[in-house]
């Protein structure tokens, strides 16, 4: 158990839905990671925040948007979906020390199935 | 840009040595990890090499670099069922600050 939680573990919706997946970090890590794992994509960065600011972005559509609030938690909003962003979603969070170690945990992940 | 590629697959028998590759384009690359997927769970970091070294070994795991060629190895010594899994290769800039690119990862196989 990495200490990172995500809800749902899983979720089915239909096209144009839309949806939140929700992640906890490990008490005390201030920065949080989404990727997206695809059949087709492979495992990719989405974007970062760390202490409830953007910190980097990576091939994140804009139909999708995130936030961290000032608990730390994150959320993944995916709005206006398609078949091709059935996935799995996983968040990940680190410590952010600077110079320090700073491995990135990663949660079990949430499978969105888009039907 | 960056890149990563790995073979997609490898089958072994147990009690074998297992030699999964990685190659990588990012001649900026200062980390370079290991992750281990399993079915159902998340990614966990197996080990992680700096790039000034091009040896690394813990316990059952010795990780080969060879910066000149961007050529990253794992080798998994008497590997055994619980071994199955998919391996990611991934680099970075900087150690756990920033996004992590991933291979496309290899799925071990064993076979009894």
């Amino acid at each position: 158990d990495s200490g990172v939680t995500q809800t749902p573990k899983h979720l089915i919706t239909a096209t144009g839905q839309r949806v939140t997946l929700r992640c906890s970090p490990r008490s005390g890590d201030l920065s949080v990671y989404w990727y997206q794992q695809s059949l087709d994509q492979g495992l990719q960065f989405l974007i970062q925040y760390y202490n409830g600011e953007e910190r980097a972005k990576g091939n994140i559509l804009e139909r999708f948007s995130a936030q961290q609030f000032p608990d730390l938690h994150s959320e993944l909003n995916l709005s206006s979906l398609e078949l091709g962003d059935s996935a799995l979603y996983f968040c990940a969070s680190s410590p952010q020390v600077s110079g320090g170690y700073n491995e990135q945990f990663f949660g079990p992940g949430t499978r969105l199935t888009v039907l | 840009g960056e890149d990563v590629e790995q073979s997609l697959f490898l089958s072994v028998r147990e009690g074998d040595s297992s030699v999964i590759n990685c190659t990588y384009t990012d001649s900026s690359s200062t980390y370079l990890y290991w992750y281990k997927q399993e079915p159902g769970a998340g990614l966990q970091l197996l080990t992680y090499i700096f790039s000034n070294m091009d040896m690394k070994q813990d316990q059952r795991l010795t990780v080969l670099l060879n910066k000149k060629d961007k050529h990253l190895s794992l080798r998994i010594a008497d590997t055994q069922t619980g071994d199955s899994a998919i391996y990611f290769c991934a680099e970075s800039r900087n150690f756990g600050n920033e996004k992590l690119t991933f291979g496309t990862g290899t799925r071990l196989t064993i076979i009894p």
